[in-house]
C-alpha cells in the first residue's frame, strides 16, 4: 500500500497547455510539500500545506496553483506550460512541519513533465 | 540564506570498501541534519537523522557524523555494496516548514 501517491508518473505535453498532478497519502500526515528537481537533480521546494492551509510559497510564478481539498490531498495545477518547466515533480508528506523526527519527509515516485 | 553543498562529482569504490560522502553548510548550524538516498526515476528515501547535540550516528551499515565546528556532516556506507549505488542527500530543516537538500552524492559501488 503506496504511502505517498502521484499521478500520473509522466505527462508529455505542449507548450501553452494546462495540465494538473495529483498526490494523495495515507500515513495521516498534517503537512504535504512539492518540490521540483531540475536536470541538475537539484531538489528544490515550491509549496508546502499543513492542515490544508498554504504555508510556504517558494517565489513559484502564479501559473503554478497548488490545491489541498483535504490534508491527505496536494494537488498541482500549471496553466500556459513552458519549455522551462520541464521537470520531475516530486510530492511529499511530513508529520508536520516542526523540527526533528517530525520532519522527516516521505516522497512519491515522482512526476516527469516534458514541456514540448 | 543556508545553501548545502554536496560533491558534484560521482563517488566511485570497490564493494567492501567504506563510502564516505560530505555534506557542508555554509550558514548558521541546523538544530539537525538528515541523509535521504535517491535511486534512479523514485523519490528519495529517507536514512538517518543527527542532532546538533548528537556527534555520531549509527544504523547497520550507515553511520551519519554532525560536526558544527567545521559545518559539515559525513555519511559513511561501511562494506560496501552494488546494491548501495544511487544518489545520497544531505538536508536540513530551515525553520517553519521548509526543507532545503543539497543536489546530492552519486554513488558507484563496483563488484
Amino acid at each position: 500500500d503506496t504511502a505517498v501517491s502521484q499521478t500520473p508518473k509522466y505527462l508529455v505535453t505542449q507548450m501553452g497547455n494546462d495540465k494538473s498532478i495529483k498526490c494523495e497519502q495515507n500515513l495521516g500526515h498534517d503537512t504535504m510539500y512539492w518540490y521540483k528537481q531540475d536536470s541538475k537533480k537539484f531538489l528544490k521546494i515550491m509549496f508546502s500545506y499543513n492542515n490544508k492551509e498554504l504555508i510556504i510559497n517558494e517565489t513559484v510564478p502564479n501559473r503554478f496553483s497548488p490545491k489541498s481539498p483535504d490534508k491527505a490531498h496536494l494537488n498541482l495545477h500549471i496553466n500556459s506550460l513552458e519549455l522551462g518547466d520541464s521537470a520531475v515533480y516530486f510530492c511529499a508528506s511530513s508529520q508536520d512541519g516542526a523540527g526533528g523526527a517530525l520532519n522527516i519527509q516521505y516522497f512519491g515516485a515522482g512526476t516527469r513533465l516534458s514541456v514540448l | 540564506s543556508q545553501k548545502i553543498e554536496q560533491n558534484s562529482e560521482a563517488l566511485n569504490i570497490q564493494e567492501g570498501k567504506t563510502a564516505t560522502l560530505t555534506c557542508n553548510y555554509t550558514n548558521y548550524s541546523p538544530a539537525y541534519l538528515q541523509w535521504y538516498r535517491q535511486d534512479p526515476g523514485r523519490g528519495p528515501v529517507f536514512l538517518l537523522l543527527i542532532r546538533e547535540n548528537e556527534k555520531e550516528k549509527r544504523k547497520e551499515r550507515l553511520k551519519v557524523t554532525f560536526d558544527t565546528t567545521l559545518k559539515q556532516s559525513l555519511f559513511h556506507i561501511t562494506a560496501s555494496q552494488p546494491a548501495d549505488s544511487a544518489t545520497y542527500l544531505c538536508a536540513l530543516h530551515e525553520g517553519g516548514f521548509k526543507t532545503i537538500f543539497g543536489a546530492g552524492t552519486r554513488l558507484f559501488v563496483k563488484a
